[in-house]
């Protein structure tokens, strides 16, 4: 177990529909990272949040967009959904505000399928 | 980009053997990390290796780094069939995020 909580595990919506991942870091971690994996494009980091305010920005479409709250959960929103957009959605942790020196605690991820 | 490429894209091999892996990257980076990833699971950390280690052991993990050459490698000795995964290397530099490859799936066969 990662410490880092993610839900829900699996979503299934329509196209053109709007949903909302969320995500709970590891106890006293800072930084959330929020990654989209699908076969065709592999592991792709979309955006960086650290004590609430972003950080980094990574191939994040403009409709998605996230937040970080006080209590560091952080939420990443999915709207006008496409089929494209079917994948597994993780959500990553760390103490510090940069990845460079330490490792990263990965939730078990959202599966986000499209109809 | 700073994007690692690992190679092969899959491997197979038998319980017992050794499964080595390799990563190449781009630019200059301050660390390397190995991750493993079981069938759509999240990503779990193997290790991580500063620029400036040459190599660095895990138990049966042995990661090397070479940067001149810009690449990695991450050897598993007496694969087991549990060590059946996918292996992403991630780099990281100032200024940058985790940059991930797309990965080598290891096929261990009892």
């Amino acid at each position: 177990d990662s410490g880092v909580t993610q839900t829900p595990k699996h979503l299934i919506t329509a196209t053109g529909q709007r949903v909302t991942l969320r995500c709970s870091p590891r106890s006293g971690d800072l930084s959330v990272y929020w990654y989209q994996q699908s076969l065709d494009q592999g592991l792709q980091f979309l955006i960086q949040y650290y004590n609430g305010e972003e950080r980094a920005k990574g191939n994040i479409l403009e409709r998605f967009s996230a937040q970080q709250f006080p209590d560091l959960h952080s939420e990443l929103n999915l709207s006008s959904l496409e089929l494209g957009d079917s994948a597994l959605y993780f959500c990553a942790s760390t103490l510090g505000d940069h990845p460079l020196n330490t490792e990263a605690f990965f939730g078990q991820g959202t599966r986000l399928t499209v109809v | 980009s700073q994007q690692g490429e690992e190679d092969p894209q899959a491997l197979s091999i038998q319980e017992g053997e050794n499964a080595t892996m390799n990563c190449s990257y781009k630019t200059s980076i301050n660390n390397l990390q190995w991750y493993r990833q079981n069938s759509g699971r999240g990503l779990v950390h193997l290790i991580l290796i500063r620029s400036n280690e040459r190599e660095k052991h895990s138990g049966r993990l042995r990661v090397t780094l070479d940067t001149s050459k810009k690449s990695s490698s991450l050897l598993i000795t007496a694969s087991r069939a549990a060590d059946t995964a996918s292996y992403f290397c991630a780099t990281s530099n100032y200024g940058q995020n985790f940059v991930f490859g797309p990965g080598t799936r290891l096929s261990v066969l009892p």
